[in-house]
């Protein structure tokens, strides 16, 4: 098992252009999430997903947009790059039963992104 | 919401016990704790969870007090290689946000 892969490792954007962070997991995971994390500081969660189809909004989703059209697959999409989305990106996948507490997540080496 | 809070940064020599320790004052009685660490800005790795017991892996031992506010991080022979920022998470409100915050740097010295 690969586990949650994610690419690219780095990337340069200028103020204005757009990009995809691609993430993919093998684990047949239902569960899957993006954070975001400014230096020295802690992850904060970006959207995520409960399943195919399925999204919904952490913490600090602006200037963010995700799909989730497989279990495998989810992307998140910067629409127009500003300097403030300069962070490092991990993308995360776990199993969790309804009604089951237990959620451990399992994440990918992240996408170190700056906007310049 | 649940909140943690950690100490910034610890020390441990090697082959010692590193203790950190965790408060979750906040918890609510059916959450979970987990611990995870981070080596050098890589992704994130699980370590162990626990929600009334105590638990033991192959990585860690987790100690929970018994009214669950608090928690302690063991790792009972420290090496270099255990250098790593630690966070103790626990989820927010009933979805399914996990407060990561700031963790403690530990350094493992020679």
């Amino acid at each position: 098992n690969a586990g949650v892969t994610q690419t690219p490792k780095f990337r340069i954007l200028k103020i204005g252009q757009s990009m995809t962070l691609q993430c993919t997991q093998d684990m047949n995971h239902n569960y899957m999430y993006w954070y975001r994390q400014d230096p020295g500081m802690g992850l904060k969660l970006i959207y995520y997903s409960v399943g195919a189809g399925i999204t919904d909004k952490g913490e600090v989703p602006n200037g963010y947009n995700v799909s989730r059209s497989t279990t495998e697959d989810f992307p998140l999409r910067l629409e127009l790059a500003a300097p403030s989305q300069t962070s490092v990106y991990f993308c995360a996948s776990s199993y969790r039963t309804p009604g089951q507490g237990k959620n451990i997540q399992y994440f990918g080496a992240g996408t170190r992104l700056s906007v310049l | 919401d649940a909140k943690t809070t950690q100490p910034p940064s610890m020390d441990c020599a090697e082959g010692r016990a590193a203790n950190l320790p965790c408060n979750h004052s906040t918890i609510s009685g059916n959450e979970y704790v987990y611990w995870y660490r981070q080596i050098h800005s890589q992704g994130p790795q699980y370590i162990i969870h626990g929600l009334k017991n105590n638990e033991t892996n192959e990585m860690a031992s987790l100690i929970i007090t018994e009214d669950r506010k608090s928690s302690t991080l063991i790792l009972p022979h420290a090496t270099l290689r255990d250098t790593a920022v630690y966070y103790c998470i626990v989820r927010v409100g009933t979805g399914n946000q996990f407060y990561f915050g700031t963790g403690t740097s530990l350094t493992v010295i020679p």
